[in-house]
Formats: structure tokens, C-alpha cells, sequence
């Protein structure tokens, strides 16, 4: 089954904008990844966000969790049309990940 | 860098054919992952694998059998291809130490078409 559910599953925006994605989740997790797919290709890990962590940043990447509300957002700020592609949130809950059913970001150049 | 290395991008088999998607990582990975990405669905796992000659069942592994003969190959088979199995397979592997034992690293991906 699929635990995470990203929102909204389509986002179009103009290139330098910012980008929020959001998750939600239904049960304990260990940690929190998002992960990136370009069109046709394999996913590609972004950035890994601990259960008792509740904002990370990577370069123009910032990731919040909220264990409480079973939520997590993915923001990108000053996009670029080079991060058009499929973002997916994964919860760990010790012996797999499960996927969520991604968002696709659209940046305009 | 991690690599991930799915042996075809596209296949197009016909209904009733025995097909073998193969998954080859280089780091020494102990786990191993077989997924299908469909429209609407995300990504569903079929069968995931721990170590050598152990497999485990994901959400979805009617239809499926994996093998794992070495610690760098997983294999998914096809027993008897049909329609409803035409699908991006995902091929990926994780197993680094501490906290980062969790990411997957992922291969570029095998569309499969079977008509």
C-alpha cells in the first residue's frame, strides 16, 4: 500500500519561484526521503530527513517534518527550468521504503 | 558514485514469453529492489532481497519471481508475460552505513511492452 501522498500531484510555476510540495503519511517512520525522477529515468535521492529532525536544508532544498500531523513539504527555492521533473516523498519505516505517488513540478523558463 | 546498471531501457516481448529483467549494482549493496512504476499508481514494490538467495515479497509479486544466485545481481522474472505487466521496472539497491543504510540508488529503468 502506499503510505506517502504528495500534494499537489501537478505544479506549474515560472522559473525563479519558489516550489512547495507536500506529504502525508500514515503511520511511524524512522525518516523521511524525497527523491527526484527526470522524465523516463530513475529516481534520484534528494535529501533524508530523521524522525526526530524537523527542518533540513541542502543547498536550495528545504525539508520540513511534522510527526505529529504526519506531514512533510519539500521546498525549492529560486527554481530553474533544470528541476522540471517528478518529486517523490519515501517513508522508512526500518525495513523498506514505500513511495508516494509523486508530484510532477513544471518551471517555466 | 554509486551505479545501478538495468541490462535493457525497452523491451518489447510478446504474451506468453518468459522474460528476464537483470539489475547489477557495484557497491556492495546487501539490498536489493524490484519495482513497477505505473500513471497514477507511483511506484509499487514487487520483491525486495536482502542478502544472497533471499527474497521477500513487497505488494505486488503475483505474476513475479526474483533471484539472487550473487550480492550484485537481482534478477526479475516473468514466468508467462502478460499484457497488464507492459511497465516501467525499477531496479534498486541500498545498504551503506549508519543513518543513509535506508537511501536507494536506483537505475535508469527498463520499459517493458508486452503485446
Amino acid at each position: 500500500s502506499q503510505q506517502g501522498e504528495e500534494d499537489p500531484q501537478a505544479l506549474s510555476i515560472q522559473e525563479g519561484e519558489n516550489a512547495t510540495m507536500n506529504c502525508s503519511y500514515k503511520t511511524s517512520i524512522n525518516n523521511l526521503q524525497w527523491y527526484r525522477q527526470n522524465s523516463g529515468r530513475g529516481l534520484v535521492h534528494l535529501i533524508l530527513i530523521r524522525s526526530n529532525e524537523r527542518e533540513k536544508h541542502s543547498g536550495r532544498l528545504r525539508v520540513t517534518l511534522d510527526t505529529s500531523k504526519k506531514s512533510s513539504s519539500l521546498l525549492i527555492t529560486a527554481s530553474r527550468a533544470a528541476d522540471t521533473a517528478s518529486y517523490f516523498c519515501a517513508t522508512d519505516t526500518g525495513s523498506r521504503l514505500t513511495f508516494g505517488e509523486g508530484t510532477q513540478l513544471t518551471v517555466n523558463p | 558514485d554509486v551505479k545501478v546498471t538495468q541490462s535493457s531501457r525497452y523491451l518489447v516481448k510478446r504474451t506468453g514469453e518468459k522474460v528476464f529483467l537483470e539489475c547489477v549494482q557495484d557497491m556492495d549493496h546487501e539490498n536489493m529492489f524490484w519495482y513497477r512504476q505505473d500513471p497514477g499508481l507511483g511506484l509499487r514494490l514487487i520483491y525486495f532481497s536482502y542478502d544472497v538467495k533471499m527474497k521477500e515479497k513487497g505488494d505486488i509479486p503475483e505474476g513475479y519471481s526474483v533471484s539472487r544466485e550473487k550480492k550484485e545481481r537481482f534478477s526479475l522474472i516473468l514466468e508467462s508475460a502478460s499484457t497488464n505487466q507492459t511497465s516501467m521496472y525499477l531496479c534498486a539497491s541500498s545498504g551503506a552505513g549508519g543513518p543513509a543504510k535506508n537511501i536507494q540508488y536506483f537505475g535508469a529503468g527498463t520499459r517493458l511492452s508486452v503485446l
